[in-house]
């Protein structure tokens, strides 16, 4: 199947400073790529849908400034998460879709777990 | 709105035994169903997925089930493995793989021997 990875995989940072994490579709092209957010014993909330080259979409609730999405190639977005306050620690997880699979899967990275002191 | 409801947060089951954990749905435009396995500190493992199209789709030991007409999709697994334990997410989406997936709020299942 195919692979997304995302680095870091844990970060600790102080409040106020940026971070920024990396999505990778390692195997194929992704022309789409999610961005998603859990909170602990909740579901998977989407924050942005990204396509490559264009603006990120942003869901309802979601501050475009705060969390800045880059869809630079079809193997590489990233997020960005800017003046970091602990409310913003969480597990974020990137998916990707546009492999030669022919279903309408999303493969999910490993998730990156930030942590704001 | 919760549009995916996965209503028992936890489920407990005999290693061997079927298990079965259930999804439902209130937006009727969903055609497509995935069901997720996800580990703590980890990302979302895709199991298995189904089409409107269909009411049944296997794989191995998955099996999953979807009733359109009550908006009702369940997994099955049989035989139930210890290593099966984890948190397991129903997801909805529309016709086109750029759809955004609208998650559940997942049941852990926990297998003991």
């Amino acid at each position: 199947g195919a692979v997304v990875s995302q680095h870091p995989s844990w970060v600790i940072c102080k409040s106020g400073t940026s971070v920024k994490i990396e999505c990778r579709s390692l195997d194929f092209q992704a022309t789409t790529m999610f961005w998603y957010r859990q909170f602990p014993k909740q579901s998977l909330m989407l924050m942005a849908t990204s396509n490559e080259g264009s603006k990120a979409t942003y869901e309802q609730g979601v501050e475009k400034d705060k969390f800045l999405i880059n869809h630079a190639s079809l193997t590489l977005s990233t997020l960005t998460v800017t003046s970091a306050h602990p409310e913003d620690s969480s597990f974020y997880i990137c998916s990707a879709v546009g492999g030669s699979d022919s279903t309408d899967t999303q493969y999910f990275g490993p998730g990156t777990r930030l942590t704001v002191l | 709105d919760q549009q995916v409801k996965q209503n028992s947060p936890s489920l407990s089951v005999q290693e061997g035994r079927i298990s079965i954990l259930n999804c439902d749905y209130t937006n009727s435009m969903f055609d497509y169903f995935l069901w997720y396995k996800k580990y703590p500190a980890e990302g979302p493992t895709f199991l298995i997925s189904i089409s409107s199209i269909k009411d049944k789709n296997e794989d191995g030991r998955f099996t999953v089930f979807l009733n359109k007409s009550a908006k009702h999709l369940s997994l099955h697994i049989v035989p139930s493995q210890p290593g099966d334990s984890a948190v397991y997410f129903c997801a909805a989406s529309g016709p086109y793989n750029t759809d955004k997936l609208i998650f559940g709020t997942g049941t852990r299942l926990q297998v003991f021997p």
